[in-house]
């Protein structure tokens, strides 16, 4: 199956600072790309849609200028959390969608654990 | 936009009994359902998924059941085993687009030894 990797897998880090996550896929194509936050013992929160040569989506309630997206190629997307606070530690996964028309299967990244102290 | 609502939030079962998770949408243009378990610290793993022009769905133990008109799917393990112990989301999509999957809210699995 298709494989889609994160790096760093865990990331501490101090308050004002900021931090980049990349997500990877490794054996496709992806024209688009989906980055979750996940709360401990929450559901997985869609913050954006990353879509390859353009501006990415960003769902209600996300702030575009704290986390910036940028998905400049097929295989690579990286969000980057600006001016991190304690606030935003939580788990970041990302997701990659098969190309288009073979169907709506999303494939997840292992995520990465963001502690901002 | 779609909402996407879990029921049970937390479920035990004895081993070997079976266990059903229900999940409830809101947008009539969703026609893709995937369920995804998740260990603790780790990525979700799609276990199964249904498209909207089928009813019913299975692979080996774990079935799931779509019903469009009450827009509510069902998944059912059977002969639920330790390993089966996760948590469990339902999510919907409206394949159409970017196709972004709105998650329910997650259930606890926890399976009797």
């Amino acid at each position: 199956g298709a494989v889609v990797s994160q790096h760093p897998s865990w990331v501490i880090c101090k308050s004002g600072t900021s931090v980049k996550i990349e997500c990877r896929s490794l054996d496709f194509q992806a024209t688009t790309m989906f980055w979750y936050r996940q709360f401990p013992k929450q559901s997985l929160m869609l913050m954006a849609t990353s879509n390859e040569g353009s501006k990415a989506t960003y769902e209600q309630g996300v702030e575009k200028d704290k986390f910036l997206i940028n998905h400049a190629s097929l295989t690579l997307s990286t969000l980057t959390v600006t001016s991190a606070h304690p606030e935003d530690s939580s788990f970041y996964i990302c997701s990659a969608r098969e190309p288009a028309g073979a169907g709506n299967e999303q494939f997840f990244g292992p995520g990465t654990r963001l502690t901002v102290l | 936009g779609e909402n996407v609502e879990q029921h049970p939030s937390t479920l035990s079962v004895q081993e070997g009994d079976s266990a059903v998770i229900k999940c409830t949408y809101s947008d009539s243009a969703s026609n893709y359902f995937p369920w995804y378990k998740q260990e603790l610290g780790k990525r979700p793993q799609l276990i199964i998924d249904i498209r909207s022009n089928v009813g019913e769905k299975k692979d080996q133990r774990i079935a799931v059941t779509l019903n469009k008109t009450a827009k509510h799917f069902s998944l059912h393990i059977t002969e639920t085993q330790p390993e089966d112990s996760a948590v469990y989301f339902c999510a919907a999509s409206s394949g159409f687009g970017n196709e972004k999957l709105t998650f329910g809210t997650g259930t606890r699995l926890t399976i009797i030894p």
